[in-house]
């Protein structure tokens, strides 16, 4: 069964950058699909933030081209993101989920960010 | 970007109802939509893929449809089980973009 679980700091300050991994049990990532980022702000809808694959073909959401940054590492079976700059609108619950054909059949339960100082 | 756009926002309900949820894309998506449940404190879950094959374990009173731009989420006997937030997502172009969101509430 196809697992995943979010990693990282809970409290990030303005401007600084975020840093988050998702561990992926059950499935080795350079089997196939692609992994992606999708986030929601507290009572809001859903971001799509982007997707890679194993072999590190990717894309983003232009709306974040610019600050987000996806990696994945098959030897840990593990994907990353990297959010540049941020601020309060950043505050969000961020889940990693399994792409497949851009529809996402897997998601790890989330993790909050706060970004305050 | 396609825009998605949900309809109602929000809607009371009483178990055994049947209940309908509107997605509507700014564009053709072909059968490019899926659809997704949200209980609280949950991530989303996957009901239905392309418009209208339901995800292995779905219940079979969920079931989806669509006619042109519009596709259509229907519960058919609503459960209490079912009472959560409801988001459509189309998959034919990147970005990727979500409805706004249903919120299926007891009435």
């Amino acid at each position: 069964q196809v697992q995943l679980q979010e990693s990282g700091p809970g409290l990030v300050k303005p401007s600084e950058t975020l840093s988050l991994t998702c561990t992926v049990s059950g499935y080795s990532i350079s089997s196939g699909y692609y992994w992606g980022w999708i986030r929601q702000p507290p009572g809001k809808g859903l971001e799509w933030i982007g997707s890679m694959y194993h072999s590190g073909s990717s894309h983003y959401n232009p709306s974040l081209r610019s600050r987000a940054s996806i990696s994945v590492d098959t030897s840990k079976n593990q994907l990353s993101l990297k959010l540049s700059s941020v601020t309060a609108a950043d505050t969000a619950l961020y889940y990693c989920a399994r792409d497949s054909s851009s529809i996402f059949h897997y998601w790890g339960q989330g993790i909050l960010v706060t970004v305050s100082s | 970007d396609i825009q998605m756009t949900q309809s109602p926002s929000s809607l009371s309900a009483a178990v055994g109802d049947r209940v309908t949820i509107t997605c509507r894309a700014s564009q053709y998506i072909s059968s490019d939509l899926n659809w997704y449940q949200q209980k609280s404190g949950k991530a989303p879950n996957l009901l239905i893929y392309e418009a209208s094959t339901l995800q292995t374990g779905v219940p079979s009173r969920f079931s989806g449809s669509a006619s042109g731009t519009d596709f259509t989420l229907t519960i058919s006997s609503l459960q209490p089980e079912d009472f959560a937030t409801y988001y459509c997502q189309q998959s034919s172009n990147a970005p990727l973009t979500f409805g706004q969101g249903t919120k299926v509430e007891i009435e």
